[in-house]
């Protein structure tokens, strides 16, 4: 299993420029979320979903958009990148809440910086 | 609002030395607490995952206690290696958030030979 993956690795954008980081699961779980880490410090979530076609706010979802059509797949967008979205981006999946060990894979991270 | 703190921010030690982590959390309604190992440049990798109506839990080197009455986890390491040193990042879930997690800033531990 590949588990969590997410594209790109590393991105450049100038301030205004928009882009999607790609996640995916092959886990078949329901629940996935957005963190992002800024340097020396602990994760933020963004967006999470519970299942395909609902989403909801996490803590800092200022600037940022997110879909859930499949069950997969959970896409981050950025619409107009801002100095303040440089950081490090992680996508994560968990299984139903309730399960005997419900633990979240994260996968590898996306590096973004914006100019 | 729940706050997770981990303190040392960073601790350096000899190799072979026994050594714990420490993680505080405001609110002691938690669902799991998860402690993460995360390597330079790298994701987050589960080491251990603690229900709430458990104290503690066991893998390998690694022990981590929970005792949620005074909202405080440790993450003990036995007899460290260099390949240890990485940051270590605790994390609780709420019951009342689902399944979101909120995560303590790291303690970055380094392990010299």
């Amino acid at each position: 299993n590949a588990g969590v993956t997410q594209t790109p690795k590393f991105r450049i954008l100038k301030i205004g420029q928009s882009m999607t980081l790609q996640c995916t699961q092959d886990m078949n779980h329901n629940y996935m979320y957005w963190y992002r880490q800024d340097p020396g410090m602990g994760l933020k979530l963004i967006y999470y979903s519970v299942g395909a076609g609902i989403t909801d706010k996490g803590e800092v979802p200022n600037g940022y958009n997110v879909s859930r059509s499949t069950t997969e797949d959970f896409p981050l967008r950025l619409e107009l990148a801002a100095p303040s979205q440089t950081s490090v981006y992680f996508c994560a999946s968990s299984s139903l809440p309730g399960t005997a060990y419900n633990e979240q894979f994260f996968g590898p991270g996306t590096r973004l910086t914006v100019l | 609002k729940q706050e997770v703190t981990q303190i040392p921010a960073a601790l350096s030690v000899p190799e072979g030395e026994n050594l714990v982590l420490n993680c505080s959390f405001t609110d002691s309604a938690i669902y799991n607490l998860q402690w993460f190992r995360q390597d330079p440049g790298k994701g987050l990798t589960s080491l251990l995952l603690i229900q709430s109506s458990q104290r503690e839990q066991t893998s390998g080197r690694l022990n981590a206690s929970l005792d949620k009455s005074s909202g405080r986890s440790t993450l003990y390491i036995a007899a460290s290696q260099p390949g240890d040193s990485a940051t270590y990042l605790c994390a609780v879930r709420k019951e009342t958030s689902g399944s979101r997690l909120t995560f303590g800033e790291g303690t970055q531990l380094t392990v010299n030979p």
